[in-house]
């Protein structure tokens, strides 16, 4: 039973269509993120939702705009593709709380989708 | 510069080895350390995290802070084949919740 599920995994447009990726999790985390992995690896956090409320937004274009209809699922659209925008795009979840060792709000991430725009 | 540094690789050892793997970062304000390991075309999993400065182990693995170099190192005694991966460290705040700095992450192959 996969706790953080991504749809869809693989997903390969033309420059300036629009597209959604769609994230749910089971764990019960009251927290959710969209990170962003380019070529080289590198990670890098867009949005984060606690509780369906935006606590976390990084500097991304406007084109990118998440949304939370509820504290187990985290979709993100992206307009305009741009050649720019190919990445993995990684969704994770996490329980807020917790002080000093006991607080490290664990992160489970999804599988991750591969948006590749030509 | 990048807030957290880490050697991409890729590093290639015989199976058995210890492996070093390790991160340098500049903010003196991380206080969560985290390992995180991704096989190819998946998520990154969690495999260590570390509060503050010391030591944690669990199984072959190692975790190791030292606040004051800001310098982590995650150790791998006996290596296997199946710890091939790319292995990630990331750090935050004590305040900034869930948003995690990472590193490039470096990729290992151990060869049988």
């Amino acid at each position: 039973d996969t706790a953080v599920s991504q749809t869809p995994k693989y997903l390969v447009t033309q420059m300036g269509n629009d597209k959604s990726i769609k994230c749910e999790q089971n764990l019960g985390h009251d927290t959710m993120y969209w990170y962003k992995q380019d070529s080289k690896k590198f990670l890098k956090i867009m949005f984060s939702y606690n509780n369906k409320e935006l606590i976390i937004n990084e500097t991304v274009p406007n084109r990118f705009s998440p949304k939370s209809p509820d504290k187990a699922h985290l979709n993100l659209h992206i307009n305009s593709l741009e050649l720019g925008d190919s990445a993995v795009y990684f969704c994770a979840s996490s329980q807020e709380g917790g002080q000093g060792d006991s607080g490290a709000n664990v992160l489970t991430f999804g599988a991750g989708s591969r948006l590749t725009v030509l | 510069q990048k807030e957290v540094e880490q050697d991409p690789g890729p590093l290639s050892v015989p199976e058995g080895a210890i492996v070093s793997l390790n991160c340098t970062y500049s903010n003196s304000a991380f206080q969560y350390f985290m390992w995180y390991r991704q096989y190819s075309r998946k998520g990154p999993e969690l495999l260590m995290y570390t509060y503050s400065s010391g030591n944690k182990e669990d199984g072959r693995f190692t975790a190791q802070v030292d606040k004051s170099s800001k310098y982590i190192s995650l150790f791998i005694r006996d290596s296997q084949p199946s710890d091939s991966a790319t292995y990630l460290c990331a750090m935050r705040r004590a305040s900034n919740t869930g948003k995690l700095i990472f590193g490039q992450g470096t990729t290992l192959q151990v060869k049988p």
